[in-house]
């Protein structure tokens, strides 16, 4: 049963850098058939896909934050990772990592993380 | 992008009612539409990929069809643990899209 878990600040100032990692469990992040996502929900809101990143370390982001967003992988240590840079008052939301099948949807969310955005 | 919208945006309902929930999206997607169930303070869960297969434990009275642009989420006996919002997901291309929500309340 695979396990993600979410972990970071939860108070970030105005421009700088949201950091959060996610580590896996029950699931080898290099075993190369699952993409590994960044999710993000303001309260009372829908839900907003980040990006992605496959276990080679090849990214892919949405292009509506693609110039403030990066990831990355541990396979060391089955973690991918989210760095969201210059965050304003409207980047506070819920942040998901989870597990993406390719077409067959996302199977597996961590909790969620509430990150905050205010000096 | 490829937008979704879902309709109705709430509905109101009783244990026992069939429940059907719209998604159309602004491209023909094939079948790569999935649908998810929220309910408050808690990550999404998957309950339906590929249009209309059942994701590993989910109950059989969910079901799921469509195909192009339209698609749709059917409840065929609403249970007391089914009141939450779902949303639908295009996985046909990225970024990945989701529709706005449709929240199933107590009638």
């Amino acid at each position: 049963q695979v396990q993600l878990q979410e972990s970071g600040p939860g108070l970030v100032k105005p421009s700088q850098t949201l950091s959060l990692t996610c580590t896996v469990s029950g699931d080898s992040i290099s075993s190369g058939t699952h993409y590994w996502t960044w999710i993000r929900q303001p309260a009372g809101e829908g839900l907003e896909w980040i990006g992605r990143i496959s276990s080679s370390g090849v990214p892919t982001y949405n292009p509506s934050l693609k110039s403030r967003v990066t990831m990355s992988v541990d396979t060391s240590k089955n973690q991918f990772s989210l760095n969201l840079t210059s965050v304003s008052a409207a980047d506070t939301a819920v942040y998901y990592c989870a597990r993406e099948r390719g077409f067959g949807g996302i199977s597996a969310w961590g909790q969620g993380t509430l990150v905050s955005v205010s000096s | 992008d490829v937008q979704m919208t879902q309709s109705p945006s709430s509905l109101s309902a009783s244990v026992g009612d069939r429940v059907t929930i719209t998604c159309r999206t602004s491209q023909r997607i094939s079948t790569y539409l999935n649908w998810y169930q929220q309910k408050p303070g808690k990550a999404p869960k998957l309950l339906i990929y590929a249009t209309s297969t059942l994701h590993s434990g989910v109950p059989s009275r969910f079901s799921g069809g469509g195909s192009g642009t339209e698609f749709t989420l059917t409840i065929s006996s609403l249970q007391p643990e089914d009141f939450a919002t779902y949303y639908c997901q295009q996985s046909f291309n990225t970024p990945r899209t989701f529709g706005p929500g449709t929240k199933v309340d107590v009638k």
